[in-house]
């Protein structure tokens, strides 16, 4: 799998966009980048993935740059249930497991 | 449609003891993984199963743990004679092939 860096935790006020960046420099042509989320006492939760171009769901965007070194997911106004761990993944392609990093830990501010 | 359903959601066991945690996948979902979450840690692969076969076990301890997935039935994760390490949250989740995995709400193990 790519190796994935993320800031360990960010803050955001309520009602605010949030940016939760992810790094990924060895990430082949044909791998994936998913995006899921763990809010606290609960499982996984899948948030959205692409490959090439930008992506939106009714739960948020991921912009993916040009050269997909690096990818932003973007959470357009955050609500107090959006604290969770969020974890950025991105599986050698074929590769059906995924392997889950330390994440980003979103505080949002009320 | 239902989702991943896992239980127990908490189960306590002495040490000695075993502990079955079952895990039933989404309607329509072939494939299964376990995963574990130790206290203030990330997730942990530990086991990818389609049915009655286990395609990748390279995360799973060598020794006490177990699991299946049976053609009828949940699939179940056996953990024999159970030490206090052993305590976690324990995570399954199911997919369709090649698609986003869905997690239950796991079970969180105790061990005295």
């Amino acid at each position: 799998d790519a190796k994935t860096t993320q800031p360990n935790s960010m803050e955001s006020n309520e009602e605010e966009p949030v940016h939760l960046p992810c790094n990924h420099s060895t990430i082949s042509g044909t791998d994936y980048i998913h995006w899921y989320r763990q809010l606290p006492s609960q499982g996984p939760e899948y948030v959205i993935h692409g490959l090439t171009s930008n992506v939106n769901n009714r739960m948020a965007s991921l912009a993916i740059a040009e050269d997909r070194k690096s990818s932003t997911l973007i959470l357009h106004r955050a609500t107090l249930r959006d604290a969770a761990v969020y974890y950025c993944i991105s599986p050698n392609f074929g590769n059906e497991k995924l392997t889950f990093g330390t994440g980003t830990r979103l505080t949002i501010i009320p | 449609n239902a989702g991943v359903m896992q239980n127990p959601r908490h189960l306590v066991r002495r040490r000695g003891q075993e502990a079955r945690l079952r895990c039933s996948p989404m309607k329509g979902h072939s494939h299964v993984y376990w995963y574990r979450q130790l206290p203030e840690e990330g997730l942990k692969f530990m086991v990818y199963l389609q049915k009655e076969n286990i395609i990748d076990e390279s995360g799973m301890p060598k020794e006490r743990f177990s699991a299946e997935f049976p053609k009828e039935g949940p699939s179940i994760l056996r953990i024999q004679q159970v030490v206090r390490g052993d305590s976690a949250a324990y995570f399954c989740a199911s997919s369709p092939p090649g698609n986003v995995l869905f997690f239950g709400s796991g079970t969180q193990l105790s061990v005295l």
